[in-house]
Order: structure tokens, then C-alpha cells, then sequence
């Protein structure tokens, strides 16, 4: 069984320029998440999406970071513009459902989008 | 403060060692407890959970929680190079919760 895909794998910008990061989730997962992950530290969640619709993006930082998951399938997340405290690993998981107990909501993460912005 | 402390460490043990891994929490609403292992330039992927109070054990790898002291630990038998990584716990009120994780610790087990 094929993982979580996101591509790009590495992307160095110039600040002021936009960004997008795509994810494929696991096939049959209904909940999608992006995550931001800084040096040395644990992940944090960005957006969480059930099939279509976001249910928690309260961590969104919505002047400049957008997201959509068209057909509830794959999603893109976009910064734009891009600053320097934007540099990271972001991060996307999946899980089969995001609401019920272990395993079903365990998430499986893809290998992440590492963002230099220069 | 954060609300899950983390010792980054790097940790470093002979191969073979029993290695303990620590995570403090101040949210008493945490009922579910996890631990992710994340090796370089890959994301996390669950090594185990545990819901509530209580030990869990799985091969080489026992969690433990104790919820009186908000405090969870993982321990390692065997330590194995191949355990090289860093270790993140993870912790939510609910099932439908979202993840707060730790920092993370970085564990290096040499042969």
C-alpha cells in the first residue's frame, strides 16, 4: 500500500514569492492534515479537513496561508507571500477517520515539504 | 510553558541498553497518549498509544502513563542502532482531538 505522497520534497524561495505544497493521502482516508514542523520541534496542526470541508483550521494563519482538498481527495496548501519565519518542514498526514478512537484515527504522515525562504 | 515538555536531548546509549523516554504534561484533560518515532527527513509514524492511565507493551517497547503525576514514559529493551531517531509523544483529550506533540528526543544508539 502506497504511502502519503507530497511533493515537492525541498523548496527554496525568495520572501514575497508564493509557495504550494501538494499531498495524496492514503487511498480511502477521509481526514487529511498539514502540519508545520520547525527545527527540533514537534509538529503542529495547521488544517485538518473530513472528506471536503475544513473542521479545524483555527490554526491557520489565514492572511497568508490558504488550503482546499477538491473531491476530498488531494489537498494543496499555499503561502503567499512566503516570509522568512515561514522556513520549515510542513508536513501532511492522513487518517481512515478523524473523529473515532485508535486505529482508525491514527494518522499516517507523508515524508514532508522541507521551505527555505531567503 | 508548553503544554507538553520534551527533553531534546541528543541521548546517547551502547547498543543493547535500556533507553527511558520522558514526556511531562500540564493539560489533565489528556486522554490519549501516543508515541511517534520520526528518523531523519521522514515524518513521525506511531510506534504506540495508550488511552488513560496504564502500561502498554509491544515487543521491544513499553508505554507507560501516569496521569496523577502527568508524566509518560517509553521504554526501549535491546536498544538497537537501527532505533536511531528522534521519539515525539503526542497527546489528545478525545479521540477527534487534535495532537499536541513534544519537542521530541533524539536518541542515538551506538554499536
Amino acid at each position: 500500500e502506497a504511502g502519503v505522497v507530497q511533493s515537492p520534497r525541498y523548496k527554496i524561495i525568495e520572501k514575497k514569492q508564493p509557495v504550494a505544497f501538494w499531498c495524496n493521502p492514503i487511498s480511502g482516508h477521509n481526514t487529511l492534515y498539514w502540519y508545520l514542523q520547525n527545527l527540533g520541534q514537534g509538529p503542529e496542526l495547521l488544517i485538518r479537513y473530513e472528506n471536503e470541508e475544513a473542521v479545524d483550521d483555527s490554526q491557520l494563519p489565514k492572511d497568508r496561508f490558504s488550503a482546499e482538498r477538491l473531491k476530498g481527495v488531494d489537498s494543496t496548501l499555499k503561502i503567499q507571500p512566503a516570509e522568512l519565519g515561514d522556513s520549515a518542514v510542513y508536513l501532511c498526514a492522513s487518517s481512515l477517520e478523524g473523529t473515532s478512537g485508535p486505529p482508525a484515527n491514527e494518522q499516517f504522515f507523508g515524508p514532508g515539504t522541507r521551505l527555505t525562504v531567503l | 510553558q508548553k503544554e507538553v515538555e520534551q527533553d531534546p536531548g541528543p541521548l546517547s546509549v551502547p547498543e543493547g541498553a535500556i533507553v527511558s523516554l520522558n514526556c511531562t504534561y500540564s493539560n489533565s484533560a489528556f486522554q490519549y497518549f501516543m508515541w511517534y518515532r520520526q528518523y531523519s527527513r521522514k515524518g513521525p509514524e506511531l510506534l504506540m498509544y495508550t488511552y488513560s492511565s496504564g502500561n502498554k507493551e509491544d515487543g521491544r517497547f513499553t508505554a507507560q502513563v501516569d496521569k496523577s503525576s502527568k508524566y509518560i514514559s517509553l521504554f526501549i529493551r535491546d536498544s538497537q542502532p537501527s532505533d536511531s531517531a528522534t521519539y515525539l509523544c503526542a497527546m489528545s483529550e478525545s479521540a477527534g482531538n487534535m495532537l499536541t506533540f513534544g519537542g521530541g528526543t533524539r536518541l542515538m544508539v551506538k554499536p
